[in-house]
């Protein structure tokens, strides 16, 4: 069946560095690929999403690239922020959405 | 818009008993889900709904679990008996198309 998987955390990096969290899929259909945030005793929000090969999704200084050839949707960001520090969840989307497990995510500074 | 509603947002109770959460998603969306988070297993989707009917049931864990949604704009997700391990955060999340919004969860404590 469908899957996702992410790189596993956590992840300490020191403010203004740059960030990459990989995350892989695999996926039988053209599924849509979205990354999802969840900031400490709260539910998850959408960060942003990409529906076809080649798209790229960008939000709040995030951004990730739908690439079909490696089935990956790696999230990167330039400049993190200690506000950046919450759990970010790879998910893909057919009939119903899949999430991968989670990568925590620590910016010290 | 209040986005999706969860209700209540803390539960505790004592092995055993019953154990009902309910979910309002958001006005127009036509497929619901609820998920449930551990730190163990993540986020693992229980069941989902389209246009009000049940579609995938597989990730219910056992028989004592189960869901309903009598309308468009009510769920819940029923724990009878509860036990220990059911200790998680319930999450419920509501959908048109690929637009997925969750509610805040219930956190569910069984002792």
């Amino acid at each position: 069946g469908d899957s996702v998987t992410q790189m596993e955390g956590p992840v300490t990096l020191s403010e203004e560095a740059f960030l990459t969290i990989n995350c892989t899929y695999t996926a039988t259909g053209y599924p849509s690929l979205f990354w999802y945030v969840q900031y400490p005793g709260e539910g998850l929000q959408l960060l942003l999403k990409a529906t076809k090969a080649d798209d790229k999704g960008s939000n709040k200084g995030f951004e990730a690239t739908y690439r079909k050839e490696t089935t990956s949707f790696h999230l990167e960001k330039g400049s993190v922020q200690v506000s950046d520090s919450a759990v970010y969840f790879c998910a893909l989307s057919d009939d119903k959405i899949i999430f991968g497990k989670g990568t925590r995510l620590h910016i010290l500074p | 818009d209040a986005g999706v509603i969860q209700s209540p947002r803390h539960e505790v109770t004592e092995m055993g008993q019953e154990v009902t959460l309910r979910c309002k998603p958001i006005s127009g969306h036509n497929s619901l889900f609820w998920y449930r988070q551990t730190m163990m297993r993540g986020l693992e989707l229980l069941i989902y709904f389209n246009n009000n009917v049940p579609i995938d049931d597989s990730g219910m864990p056992e028989d004592r679990f189960s869901a309903k949604m009598p309308n468009a704009s009510f769920s819940t997700l029923k724990i009878q008996p509860s036990e220990p391990r059911d200790s998680a955060v319930y999450f419920c999340a509501s959908s048109l198309r690929d637009g997925y919004t969750f509610g805040s969860g219930t956190r569910l404590t069984v002792v």
